[in-house]
């Protein structure tokens, strides 16, 4: 299994302003994956980070809003750009094999209030 | 378009009892399905993973099936404990080109003692 450290594990901030969350595993992942878990809700797919090119979105989330980076096998990062308290969720990394036979194993959050 | 709903909702059992949680799947074209917990406010922690060709997984207390042509799992918790308190999610990992998951609306789980 993989171990997955996600920064910070919280944080509140201002209206207009970003915050980028950090993901570092500890072994080398193909997949890896940012989530979003709105208040009271299940998960859902933001982007898939791809390494050395640029991260591939799901419907209803841009770029330029979660502008995400893969500089390489271990580590991602995800920007949540000009908040607003709608962006209040918590956001998980997730990593796993490229076979769609493997496990996913997440990351322990980012809880974001946004006020 | 793949749906994941659970059932129940929310569930409150005393300490000791075995139950069930229900997942169903609209769509039966899936490689693989998992069960995870995730306690207030944190990250989810994998349970049980059944491939496509399995009928069920068990991990000590944990019983997971899944019959892929009705669209169902089951997670079977046996002898539960206040600790097991939490919300228990199901993912299917979709066919295609894709590698994600698709999760269902979670069952929180309040074992009393």
């Amino acid at each position: 299994s993989a171990v997955i450290s996600q920064k910070p594990s919280r944080d509140i901030c201002q209206r207009g302003t970003s915050l980028t969350i950090q993901c570092q595993v500890d072994s080398q992942v193909t997949m890896m994956f940012w989530y979003r878990q709105q208040p009271g809700q299940s998960l859902t797919l933001i982007a898939t980070a791809n390494q050395g090119s640029e991260a591939t979105y799901e419907s209803g989330f841009v770029i330029d809003k979660f502008p995400i980076s893969r500089p390489n096998l271990t580590f991602s990062t995800l920007t949540v750009s000009n908040m607003s308290p709608e962006d209040s969720s918590i956001y998980l990394c997730s990593v796993a094999g490229t076979s769609r036979d493997t496990e996913a194993f997440f990351g322990q959050g980012t809880r974001l209030t946004v006020v | 378009k793949q749906e994941v709903t659970q059932i129940p909702a929310a569930l409150s059992v005393p300490e000791g009892e075995n139950l069930v949680l229900n997942c169903s799947f609209t769509d039966s074209a899936i490689y693989n399905l998992q069960w995870f917990r995730q306690d207030p406010g944190k990250g989810l922690t994998s349970l049980l993973l059944i491939q496509s060709s399995q009928r069920e997984q068990t991990s000590g207390r944990l019983n997971a099936s899944l019959d892929k042509s009705s669209g169902r799992s089951t997670l079977y918790i046996a002898a539960s404990q206040p600790g097991d308190s939490a919300t228990y999610l199901c993912a299917v990992r979709k066919g295609g080109a894709t590698n994600k998951l698709i999760f269902g609306t979670g069952t929180l789980l309040a074992v009393q003692p």
